[in-house]
């Protein structure tokens, strides 16, 4: 059974640091993998989605990678903002017979301090 | 704007009372999803549908209903809950092709169901 772990748990950072959130997975047979954003009271919002075949994917200041051999995804955000803090978390996805089931992990709760 | 909406929001009921979430998006998605989210154990899938007429469990199905009679809506119904089904609930959606593994799934905004 998958099993997506998020290390660390909680962060807190100054204002214009640049982090790396940790994601690993236990079975690296996975289709895709997808970080999301958190924001208290709100759903889920898709930030990146790194495809089986792909080694990383960018959006602005964000940049993920994946390495599936170690079962393992970073998602690298460059000069953070108070705007940033959220929780993040990471979903693969199996393959086609789990119905297009994410598994998560818990997230990492960021917090930027101004 | 292209969303998944569901309702309602919040919610505060009493064990054995029938309830029912709402579900539904605008983007003609194929593919439909249940989730919960709780503390230390993170979001798990409870139904999902890969169309219209074609539903299946997820990792926690149990106290749970569904329905897909339309493509754009999905609704969640608890039967008769119980305190253990307070929870956060996320409906998710995305296009489905047979095939093709990599599209991203969409979230509502969540319902938060408290049961006592």
């Amino acid at each position: 059974k998958q099993e997506v772990t998020q290390i660390p748990a909680a962060l807190s950072v100054p204002e214009g640091e640049n982090l790396v959130l940790n994601c690993s997975f236990t079975d690296s047979a996975i289709y895709n993998l997808q970080w999301f954003r958190q924001d208290p009271g709100k759903g889920l919002t898709s930030l990146l989605l790194i495809q089986s075949s792909q080694r990383e994917q960018t959006s602005g200041r964000l940049n993920a990678s994946l390495d599936k051999s170690s079962g393992r995804s970073t998602l690298y955000i460059a000069a953070s903002q108070p705007g940033d803090s959220a929780t993040y978390l990471c979903a693969v996805r199996q393959d086609e017979t789990s119905g297009s089931r994410l598994t998560f992990g818990e997230g990492t709760q960021l917090t930027v301090n101004p | 704007e292209a969303q998944v909406t569901q309702n309602p929001r919040y919610l505060i009921t009493v064990t054995g009372k029938k309830l029912t979430v709402t579900c539904s998006q605008n983007m003609n998605h194929e593919y439909m999803s249940w989730y919960r989210q709780d503390p230390g154990l993170g979001l798990r899938q409870i139904y999902y549908s890969m169309n219209v007429e074609v539903t299946d469990k997820g990792d926690v199905p149990e106290g749970y209903k569904v329905s897909r009679k339309e493509k754009r809506n999905f609704p969640l119904i608890l039967e008769s809950p119980s305190p253990n089904q307070t929870s956060l609930y996320f409906c998710a959606s995305s296009p489905y092709f047979l095939g093709q593994r990599d599209y991203e799934q969409y979230f509502g905004p969540g319902t938060r169901l408290t049961v006592t």
